[in-house]
């Protein structure tokens, strides 16, 4: 299955700032996902993001908050904009690889103080 | 209904026991189904995937009944390693480019 590299791991914030998440895939693939969980849920879907065009945003997510890039296919980032404690959570990005399903980045776990 | 919607928990089972979780989904056009792992603090690792009637491995064995929008996962002779959070998911659409999550099950099985 795909690796992913996520980071960082986990940052502990000030509200009104923002942190940028990477994810770094070792291989091309067409689509990437954004997850947020938050403390104690189950895990909700962002955005889906393509290379080449603007990602597209879940119902309750926009692209001010949670802008995302995807310069290429093997890589992408989320920030997370002017943040309050209400962010404070885990971000996790998504690739799916055919047979071997959808395989997650190990997390960012975010606080915001 | 709710998208995915998966029994509360926690299960607390001694070692050995076989323990059943159920999920019932919305999306009556859904042809592929997940059970994921996710263990504290990590991320969640496909268990299973599920695309005709069922699906076999080892000690787990997951069930569908698509006229009752319906999945179950089985899991014989618990051991102490299987305790961890169950998901149940779900394509969000035809495509299946994206997933739905049930908000999960705990296992805790002890000694």
């Amino acid at each position: 299955s795909a690796v992913i590299s996520q980071k960082p791991s986990r940052d502990i914030c000030q509200r009104g700032t923002s942190l940028t998440i990477q994810c770094q895939v070792d291989s091309q693939v067409t689509m990437m996902f954004w997850y947020r969980q938050q403390p104690g849920q189950s895990l909700t879907l962002i955005a889906t993001a393509n290379q080449g065009s603007e990602a597209t945003y879940e119902s309750g997510f926009v692209i001010d908050k949670f802008p995302i890039s995807r310069p290429n296919l093997t890589f992408s980032t989320l920030t997370v904009s002017n943040m309050s404690p209400e962010d404070s959570s885990i971000y996790l990005c998504s690739v799916h690889r055919g047979n071997y399903g959808y395989t997650f980045g190990s997390g960012t776990r975010l606080t915001v103080v | 209904r709710k998208e995915v919607e998966q029994d509360p928990g926690p299960f607390n089972v001694p070692e050995g026991a076989t323990v059943a979780f159920n999920c019932t989904y919305s999306n009556s056009a859904s042809q592929s189904f997940f059970w994921y792992r996710q263990d504290c603090r990590k991320e969640p690792k496909l268990l299973m995937s599920v695309y005709s009637s069922g699906n076999e491995d080892g000690r787990f064995t997951a069930q569908l009944n698509r006229a009752s929008q319906y999945i179950s996962l089985l899991i014989r002779d618990s051991k102490l390693s299987d305790s961890a959070t169950y998901l149940c998911v779900v394509p969000s659409n035809q495509a299946g480019t994206a997933l739905i999550f049930g908000k999960g099950t705990t296992l805790s099985v002890s000694s």
